[in-house]
């Protein structure tokens, strides 16, 4: 089956322009989460979801990122004004409980959306 | 704060030896261990996992130990190959979220 999808992959935005990434969880995931990956870093979370529930949303570093779930299936980050420390790959995850031979919180990536801010 | 990290950034092996990659993890009360390998342009790709109460978990090629006395978390990895090279994390699960560490290179001598 498919895995995580994200779109765009790679995104250049001029300093001060809005963008929006999506995430296309795989099927049937009612987990959700956005993490922020810096060059050469590990990634750091964002924010959480659990269907169209945002539960955490301790890791966004400001009030310009806002991210959300309507239908609890497709999520989509939004940030506002973007700022260059903002330039990060931006990676989406999805889990399930009782997925066969796994761990219920097993978090399975998608391949991320660079965004570059100029 | 808390936090999980690596004792060695970069790994060099040859082909076909073991690999062995090392993590060290603060939060004693974490209950869920992960390891991931990313490739580059790649999103990170789960290997293996462990909870808690396990202190070894065997998998294909790959094998995973912590130690919760010493709070030390290793991925051994056999007969390493060349497309075993990428970065390498771990993290640790603290509520629904994932704590990664910084990453181990691992890189494969043909």
């Amino acid at each position: 089956g498919a895995g995580v999808s994200q779109s765009p992959r790679y995104k250049v935005a001029k300093r001060g322009q809005d963008v929006a990434l999506r995430c296309d969880p795989i099927s049937g995931h009612v987990s959700l989460f956005w993490y922020q990956q810096a060059l050469g870093q590990g990634p750091e979370f964002l924010t959480y979801f659990q269907n169209e529930a945002q539960l955490d949303k301790s890791g966004l570093p400001s009030d310009r990122f806002f991210a959300e779930r309507p239908e609890g299936s497709v999520s989509t980050l939004k940030i506002q004004r973007t700022q260059q420390e903002d330039s990060a790959v931006y990676l989406c995850a999805s889990s399930s409980p009782g997925a066969s031979g796994r761990f219920t919180d097993t978090q399975y990536f998608g391949p991320g959306t660079r965004l570059t801010v100029l | 704060g808390e936090s999980v990290g690596l004792h060695l950034p970069t790994l060099s092996v040859q082909e076909g030896d073991n690999s062995i990659i090392n993590c060290a993890y603060s939060n004693s009360a974490s209950d869920y261990f992960i390891w991931y390998k990313q490739e580059s342009g790649k999103g990170p790709q789960f290997i293996i996992d462990i909870r808690s109460n396990m202190d070894k978990r065997q998998g294909q090629r790959v094998t995973v130990l912590l130690n919760k006395t010493v709070k030390h978390l290793s991925l051994q990895i056999a007969a390493t190959q060349p497309g075993d090279s990428a970065v390498y994390f771990c993290a640790e699960m603290g509520g629904n979220k994932l704590v990664f560490g910084a990453g181990t290179i691992l890189r494969v001598k043909s």
